[in-house]
């Protein structure tokens, strides 16, 4: 079983700042990474597939890097309806979350 | 517009079973993988289990996570377009919000819908 290790746990940052989340996959999953972005009281909501591909919808600001173990979700420049908490996921075989990583404003 | 709405929920005893189901609409349902996803109060997804879509030939494929694994079953109604989860010997780990997602092709299980989740509370 692959598992998804997620950094930092809590992210600090000001509006308007650049947030940096890292995922790590215990083993090589490709690029089969999926990010999700939830809110409280709502259903995650796919940020990014394919380590690097925006989901329909989604904002430039928001882009995702990385392959094998190692993979980044980059907000360039947080906006208010984007503190959340940021999941990622590995579909190589079954899917598998990390544990999320919450950004709060600063 | 696609839509996924479960029911079922309900405060459970441990040992008890529940039937939790999906209706969706704005899809064509039966070629899609669907899966359900649970998230324990103020934690984080875990994945419970999914089924492939269908080709025409093989499909209908189940899969668990090792946490459920001989307890849980997930079934898909295609004619009615409803994913089902039938749990059984329920424990106190298993309460969660359960959401419905539907996968973006038929055996590949990363999600761009959700429902809104069911709440299953298990407790004596």
């Amino acid at each position: 079983e692959r598992v998804m290790t997620q950094s930092p746990a809590t992210l600090s940052v000001s509006p308007g700042e650049r947030a940096t989340l890292s995922c790590r996959a215990s083993q090589g999953v490709g690029s089969n990474i999926a990010w999700y972005q939830q809110k409280p009281g709502q259903a995650p909501r796919l940020l990014i597939y394919s380590a690097s591909t925006r989901a329909t919808g989604i904002p430039a600001r928001f882009s995702g890097s990385g392959s094998g173990t190692e993979f980044t979700l980059t907000i360039s420049s947080l906006q208010s309806e984007d503190f959340a908490v940021y999941f990622c996921q590995h579909y190589n075989n079954w899917p598998s979350f990390g544990g999320g990583t919450k950004v709060e404003i600063k | 517009e696609v839509q996924l709405l479960e029911s079922g929920g309900s405060l459970v005893q441990p040992g008890g079973s529940l039937r939790l189901s999906c209706s969706a609409s704005g899809f064509t349902f039966s070629s899609y993988a669907m899966s359900w996803v649970r998230q324990a109060p103020g934690k984080g997804l875990e994945w419970v289990s999914g089924i492939s879509g269908s080709d025409g030939g093989n499909d209908g494929s189940t899969y668990y996570a090792d946490s459920v694994k001989g307890r849980f079953t997930i079934s898909r109604d295609n004619s009615k377009n409803t994913l089902y989860l039938q749990m059984n010997s329920l424990r106190a780990e298993d309460t969660a919000v359960y959401y419905c997602a539907k996968a973006v092709g038929r055996v590949t299980y990363y999600f761009d819908y959700w429902g809104q989740g069911t709440l299953v509370p298990v407790s004596s």
